[in-house]
């Protein structure tokens, strides 16, 4: 499995940007970057997912390296429904396709 | 709301016990896991059915077991309970196997009380 380091807690104020960084330096060529994202009790939910490129949703931004040993996760405008621990996940290339949560990022958001 | 139900909310029972918990999967989704989610272990990862079949198996106990039925809907069986099994257990669906852009869906989860 495709090790991943993210610092354990950030910081925000409410209706900034947020960078979230995750290092996957064990990555494979094939596997895609997942990010998922627990709120305080609730299940996880997904937030993006990429392979080589930036990618845009409704939620967020992924820009991952050019390289792909790391990624960072981008809320444009920070809300306090944005607190929760962000999980990077690399998707590995087998026939589950089961998550593999590290201890991700918990997110704190100042009104 | 994803569409992911489980039951019971909550369960409180004694060491030596036995427990089902039950995971309704979205409608149409194929594919079932089952994640623990303790304070000293985080998430992780127990099993994998796919339309009936199990697909992988992560740090699940001897004492613990799954199945998917006919209608999709899955059971997470737990035994001989032990107080370390204290947990929030997850339920997630997704539409696929073996699809690695495919998006899990997770429940709200059972918190297991062992006491």
């Amino acid at each position: 499995d495709a090790k991943t380091t993210q610092p354990n807690s950030m910081e925000s104020n409410e209706e900034e940007p947020v960078h979230l960084p995750c290092n996957h330096s064990t990555i494979s060529g094939t596997d895609y970057i997942h990010w998922y994202r627990q709120l305080p009790s609730q299940g996880p939910e997904y937030v993006i997912h990429g392979l080589t490129s930036n990618v845009n949703n409704r939620m967020a931004s992924l820009a991952i390296a050019e390289d792909r040993k790391s990624s960072t996760l981008i809320l444009h405008r920070a809300t306090l429904r944005d607190a929760a621990v962000y999980y990077c996940i690399p998707r590995e290339m087998d026939s589950s396709y089961k998550l593999i949560f590290g201890s991700g990022t918990r997110l704190l958001v100042r009104p | 709301d994803s569409g992911v139900t489980q039951t019971p909310k909550h369960l409180i029972t004694a060491t030596g016990q036995r427990v089902t918990l039950r995971c309704s999967p979205r409608s149409g989704d194929l594919s079932v896991y089952w994640y623990q989610q303790s304070l000293d272990q985080g998430l992780q990862f127990l099993i994998h059915y796919y339309n009936g079949e199990e697909r992988a198996k992560g740090n699940i106990l001897e004492r613990f077991s799954a199945q998917q039925f006919p209608d999709l809907h899955s059971e997470l069986n737990l035994s001989s309970l032990e107080l370390g099994d204290s947990a929030l257990y997850f339920c997630a669906s997704s539409s696929l196997a073996g699809i690695s852009t495919d998006t899990q869906y997770f429940g709200p989860g059972t918190r297991l009380t062992v006491l």
